[in-house]
């Protein structure tokens, strides 16, 4: 089955840009959403369909995706920002979904 | 403002039955595929099913941990989905999600959640 791969721990000091990956074999041929959760509350769709930001997502979030990794890259890190993120896909045949294992961005 | 609230959520045993709750407004919940993702504690977010609209059938799709066990259903006149947990094992404990979305869908809404504990 189709597994989808990010770091535990990404860390990034205030300011500046953090990078969170997710790897699959051939991902650019799937399209990749983002999540953003903070403890204790549901995730947020901060990321559509590789790159496209939601409304009310600041600028400051954008998505890409090519080869074997899609990455979310959050610009001009905040505090506020400090989250669990996960991606997500949906597998072959496009009725079963997957969920990369997620990464905690920690803003030093 | 659309709003997804679960309910149902509480403690059972091993073996036992459950069926979660999700009461939709703000939107034409008909028109929408609906899905359920759980998040066991201190875990990632895990899939459980959707449930198509009723224009594309209204049938579902399950995870394989729970396929045969959990049954997704709705009813559209009153805007609720629902979850239906059956045969519960002590790894299914978790807080669970509904969304809005199904194939294909990035899930723009969800739920605040309501867990489900299952110990003996």
């Amino acid at each position: 089955s189709y597994v989808l791969t990010q770091p535990p721990s990404v860390s990034v000091a205030p300011g500046k840009t953090a990078r969170i990956p997710c790897g699959g074999n051939n991902i650019v041929s799937y399209s990749v959403h983002w999540y953003q959760q903070k403890p204790g509350q549901a995730p947020v769709l901060v990321i559509s369909f590789d790159s496209d930001r939601p409304s009310g997502i600041p600028e400051r979030f954008s998505g890409s995706n090519s080869g074997n990794t899609a990455t979310l890259t959050i610009s001009r890190v905040e505090g506020g920002d400090e989250a669990d993120y996960y991606c997500q896909l949906w597998g072959n045949y496009s009725d079963h979904l997957i969920f990369g294992g997620g990464t905690k961005l920690t803003v030093l | 403002e659309a709003q997804l609230v679960e309910s149902g959520g509480g403690l059972v045993q091993p073996g036992q039955s459950l069926r979660l709750s999700c009461t939709v407004s703000g939107f034409n919940f008909g028109d929408y595929a609906m899905s359920w993702v759980r998040q066991a504690p201190g875990k990632g977010l895990e899939w459980v099913g959707f449930i198509r609209s009723k224009i594309y059938g209204g049938t579902t799709e399950y995870a394989a941990s729970v396929n045969g066990r959990f049954t997704i259903s709705r009813d559209d006149s009153k805007s609720i989905a629902y979850l239906q947990l059956t045969s519960l094992k002590t790894e299914d404990a978790a807080v669970y999600f509904c969304c809005r979305g199904g194939t294909g869908d990035a899930f723009d809404m969800w739920g605040q959640g309501t867990m489900v504990t299952v110990s003996s």
